[in-house]
């Protein structure tokens, strides 16, 4: 199994420009989740999707940003505009169960640079 | 508000030092304390604690969970240069949507000189 995959892996972009980051859960996974880590607030979650459909998303933290889930291997969190303070390590994680924690496999992570 | 509070924030020892990482929370509707290492990519799972008093134990790694005094401790005897990592414990408590939420802290940063 490949594992979660992310893409892309590094992303530079200027405030004010639009930004998606793309995750591929783990095949048979029910349960996705974004992560947003940052040096100051650590690892936050951000949203969760379960069967494809938004279940918590109170970590998201404003209009600018949105998260999708189309179908079960695929997801996408756009930010739009970007502003620097977005600037972050964002992790997307699935599993099978969304009451089995350590079962969330954690993908390589984008870490995003806004200037 | 829900928190978790990891010290020290960062520490230095010697290779094969014991280093003892500690996890204090305040959640409500506790269910699990995870502890993961992360290595400059994603983080990998290390321990899970749902039950005061009983040690969790992988190789030269043990963990304890007190539900009482609401803390955790990491203990890693014998420590190694590739013990060096970010360890992150994680606090899950229950949403009504029956879903366990992971509230992490900012983690310790262990560095184990040679």
């Amino acid at each position: 199994d490949a594992g979660v995959i992310q893409s892309p892996r590094h992303e530079v972009t200027e405030m004010g420009q639009e930004v998606t980051l793309r995750c591929k859960p783990i095949s048979g996974h029910n349960s996705l989740f974004w992560y947003r880590q940052t040096m100051m607030r650590g690892l936050e979650l951000l949203i969760y999707f379960n069967n494809n459909v938004p279940i918590d998303d109170s970590g998201m933290p404003e209009d600018r940003f949105s998260a999708k889930m189309p179908n079960a291997s695929f997801s996408t969190l756009k930010i739009q505009p970007s502003e620097p303070r977005d600037s972050a390590v964002y992790f997307c994680a699935s599993s099978f169960s969304p009451d089995i924690p350590n079962e969330q496999f954690f993908g390589p992570g984008t870490r995003l640079t806004v200037l | 508000e829900d928190k978790v509070v990891q010290s020290p924030l960062s520490l230095v020892v010697h290779e094969g030092d014991t280093v003892t990482l500690n996890c204090s929370y305040e959640v409500t509707n506790f269910r699990s304390l995870l502890w993961y290492k992360q290595e400059k990519k994603a983080p990998t799972f290390l321990f899970m604690l749902t039950s005061s008093g009983i040690e969790k134990k992988s190789g030269r790694l043990s963990s304890i969970l007190d539900k009482k005094e609401l803390f955790s401790i990491l203990n890693i005897t014998a420590t190694q240069t590739g013990d060096s990592a970010v360890y992150l414990c994680a606090v899950g408590y229950r949403l009504n949507t029956g879903f366990q939420k992971l509230v992490f802290g900012t983690g310790t940063r262990l560095l184990v000189s040679p």
